[in-house]
C-alpha cells in the first residue's frame, strides 16, 4: 500500500508545551520519512527527516521518533511557540539512495499555538 | 542561492481551457517534482522529471503532462481543465531526485476553474 495515515487533523497546544503529531505507514519499502511544514501562501518546507536505522532523531525544538515494527513515526515540537503555527505533513519516501524520489504526503495536521 | 520559482502564482480559468504552469528549480538542481495540493486529497505526485525524461509518474490521467528542458526548468500542462483541478500546483526540485534527497518546494501556482 502506497499509504501515509496521520493524525490528529488540527491540534491546538498552548505555548510552552509539546505538540504530538502520528503517521503510519503500511509500505515496508519506505526507508526515509520527512516531515514539511507549510505556511500560508508558501510551499512545505523540510524541517527534520530520518531514516529506519536509528529510532530518534531530535534537531533542535523538534524530535522525530521511529518505531520500525510498528510502522510508526511520530513529530514531537517541545517548548511549542506561537510562530511554530502552521500545517505539519508527514511524507515517506522508498528506495533511498535509489531512483525513486517521489514523495508520498499524510494529509496534515493543522498545529495552532495559543499564546 | 535562489530558491524553486513557479510562475504564473494564480491563474483562473474556465472548464475545457488548457493551462500551462513553470517551474524554475534552484541551480544545479537537476531533479523537478511535481505535486497537486488539495484540501480533500492533500498533496499527491504528479510526476518527476530528470534530465528531460519522466522518470516516475503518480495516478493521474493523461490530461496532465510535463516536460523538462535542458537547463532543468520544468512545465506542467493541464488539458481540457474541470472543476476539480482547481487547486495549488508545487513544483520541488532536488539535485538527483532519489530517494533520500531533500525537495525544494516552490509557493506553488494557485490555478482556479470556473
Amino acid at each position: 500500500q502506497q499509504q501515509v495515515k496521520q493524525s490528529p487533523q488540527s491540534l491546538i497546544v498552548q505555548k510552552g508545551g509539546i505538540s504530538i503529531i502520528n503517521c503510519a505507514y503500511e509500505n515496508t519499502a519506505f526507508d526515509y520519512f520527512p516531515w514539511y511544514q507549510q505556511f500560508p501562501g508558501k510551499g512545505p518546507a523540510l524541517l527534520i527527516a530520518i531514516r529506519p536505522d536509528v529510532s530518534e532523531k531530535k534537531e533542535g525544538r523538534f524530535t522525530i521518533s521511529f518505531n520500525k515494527s510498528a510502522k510508526q513515526f511520530s513529530l514531537h515540537i517541545m517548548d511549542s511557540q506561537p510562530g511554530d503555527s502552521a500545517t505539519y505533513f508527514c511524507a515517506a519516501s522508498p528506495y533511498y539512495g535509489g531512483s525513486q524520489g517521489n514523495l508520498i504526503f499524510g494529509k496534515g495536521t493543522k498545529l495552532s499555538v495559543k499564546p | 542561492k535562489a530558491g524553486v520559482t513557479q510562475t504564473p502564482r494564480y491563474l483562473i480559468k474556465t472548464r475545457g481551457q488548457q493551462v500551462t504552469l513553470s517551474c524554475s528549480p534552484i541551480s544545479g538542481h537537476r531533479s523537478v517534482s511535481w505535486y497537486q495540493q488539495t484540501p480533500g486529497q492533500g498533496l499527491q505526485f504528479l510526476f518527476e522529471y530528470f534530465s528531460e525524461t519522466q522518470r516516475n509518474k503518480g495516478n493521474f490521467p493523461g490530461r496532465f503532462s510535463g516536460r523538462q528542458f535542458s537547463n532543468s526548468r520544468s512545465e506542467m500542462n493541464v488539458s481540457t481543465l474541470e472543476l476539480g483541478d482547481s487547486a495549488l500546483y508545487l513544483c520541488a526540485s532536488s539535485l538527483w531526485g532519489q530517494g533520500g534527497d531533500e525537495q525544494f518546494f516552490g509557493p506553488g501556482t494557485r490555478l482556479t476553474v470556473l
